[in-house]
């Protein structure tokens, strides 16, 4: 299995700034993923974090709007930028295990408010 | 991505069966069967997978039709905690394009009654 962290927990920001969410694993993974949650809402996948490259981002999200670094196998961040309260979601951080089911590990989330 | 259908809600008492439907009747022959839940305020937990063979697990049991165009997720005694959405999911084998992405549908929200 694997344990992840996620920080802060939450956060109320204001319209028009950023905030930087980190991610933080016990052990080296290969595949780190974003997902963004609306309320009320399923999750949706944002961008495939790669280790060492640019993020790989789904359609609808682009690189300006939530630039991912990922500077080693067990660390990655996930920038919301220029944020309006549309932005508000719960954004949680996700790994893909290496263990013979290949699961898929969650974080605790993120949740921001943008007023 | 092939799609799964569930019903939006469903509801059991504590301790009875619970047996949640999952229809996806595009499904490729390479793709896996994927049951994962989120509970209140939590991320989302595996719960079970399968392609072909009915699986049984400590968590749950997945009885998976013969023409593999749906599943069943059944719990077999609904405790309280098992409260939560539960998404069917089917994901791709290693090197095709779904690899390693979990494409989450709207689930189904399971209440349990004390």
């Amino acid at each position: 299995s694997a344990v992840i962290s996620q920080k802060p927990s939450r956060d109320i920001c204001q319209r028009g700034t950023s905030l930087t969410i980190q991610c933080q694993v016990d052990s080296q993974v290969t595949m780190m993923f974003w997902y963004r949650q609306q309320p009320g809402q399923s999750l949706t996948l944002i961008a495939t974090a790669n280790q060492g490259s640019e993020a790989t981002y789904e359609s609808g999200f682009v690189i300006d709007k939530f630039p991912i670094s990922r500077p080693n196998l067990t660390f990655s961040t996930l920038t919301v930028s220029n944020m309006s309260p549309e932005d508000s979601s719960i954004y949680l951080c996700s790994v893909r295990g290496t263990g013979p089911y290949n699961e898929q590990f969650f974080g605790p989330g993120t949740r921001l408010t943008v007023l | 991505d092939a799609k799964t259908t569930q019903p939006n809600s469903m509801e059991s008492n504590e301790e009875e069966p619970v047996h949640l439907p999952c229809n996806h009747s595009t499904i490729s022959g390479t793709d896996y069967i994927h049951w994962y839940r989120q509970l209140p305020s939590q991320g989302p937990e595996y719960v079970i997978h399968g392609l072909t063979s009915n699986v049984n697990n400590r968590m749950a049991s997945l009885a998976i039709a013969e023409d593999r165009k749906s599943s069943t997720l059944i719990l077999h005694r609904a405790t309280l905690r098992d409260a939560a959405v539960y998404y069917c999911i089917l994901r791709g084998l290693a090197g095709g394009t779904s690899y390693g992405k979990l494409t989450f549908g709207q689930g189904t929200i399971l209440t349990v009654h004390p």
